[in-house]
């Protein structure tokens, strides 16, 4: 069974720090993964997939085979972070999407 | 283009009452979902359709009916409703063209079941 583990419900970090949201998961193969975004009042959208090895507003997202881990980092927080991010994945040739619970993330001025 | 639209945004229900949600999106894309938030729970996958009459339960199909009739709607059926199916609804929708594709979502619809 797939699962996507996002341990931290609520993370607070100061504006210029860095931030980290840990993310692991458990599936049986290779699968995509990707960090979602939802801020207040707007609708859920991607962040960024680790396929593309891209960085979006700042954030980097690195896929630990070994650890099974997809922590997504930034290295000097802002304030317009603040929002609650998801974790994802989905089978290599499947297009459901597994969530984490979800982080809230608030960046303090 | 409109992207993924929802309707309504809120519903309060009493228990036993029966009602759909709306969705449509207007990208010609195949793949369509819905999920439900709750918290400390993240989104779970309710039901999904990957083309026009073609539809299959997620992880947690029961208490809700799906149908595909046609590319842009995929509506949700509440048959009865239960105070458990309190929740934040969303639609989601992506091109079938590999894994991988983004998924688009709607702005959600957030039902009381009293």
């Amino acid at each position: 069974a797939q699962r996507v583990t996002q341990p931290e419900k609520l993370l607070s970090v100061f504006k210029g720090a860095p931030v980290e949201l840990k993310c692991n998961y458990s599936y049986s193969g290779s699968p995509e993964l990707f960090w979602y975004v939802q801020y207040s009042r707007q609708r859920l959208q991607l962040l960024l997939r680790h396929i593309s090895r891209e960085s979006i507003k700042g954030f980097t997202a690195d896929l630990n085979k070994g650890e099974t881990s997809f922590h997504l980092k930034k290295p000097f927080a802002q304030e317009e972070d603040s929002a609650m991010y998801y974790c994802a994945l989905s089978g290599p040739d499947d297009y459901k999407l597994s969530f984490g619970a979800g982080t809230t993330v608030t960046v303090r001025a | 283009n409109a992207g993924v639209t929802q309707t309504p945004k809120f519903q309060v229900l009493k228990t036993g009452q029966s009602m759909t949600l709306q969705c449509a999106q207007d990208m010609n894309h195949e793949y369509m979902s819905w999920y439900r938030q709750d918290p400390g729970m993240g989104l779970r996958l309710i039901h999904y359709s990957v083309g026009a009459g073609i539809t299959d339960q997620g992880e947690v199909p029961n208490g809700y009916n799906v149908s595909r009739s046609t590319t842009e709607d995929f509506p949700l059926r509440l048959l009865s409703a239960a105070p458990s199916q309190t929740s934040v609804y969303f639609c989601a929708s992506s091109y079938r063209r590999r894994s991988g594709e983004t998924q688009y979502f709607g702005p959600g619809t957030r039902l009381l079941v009293l």
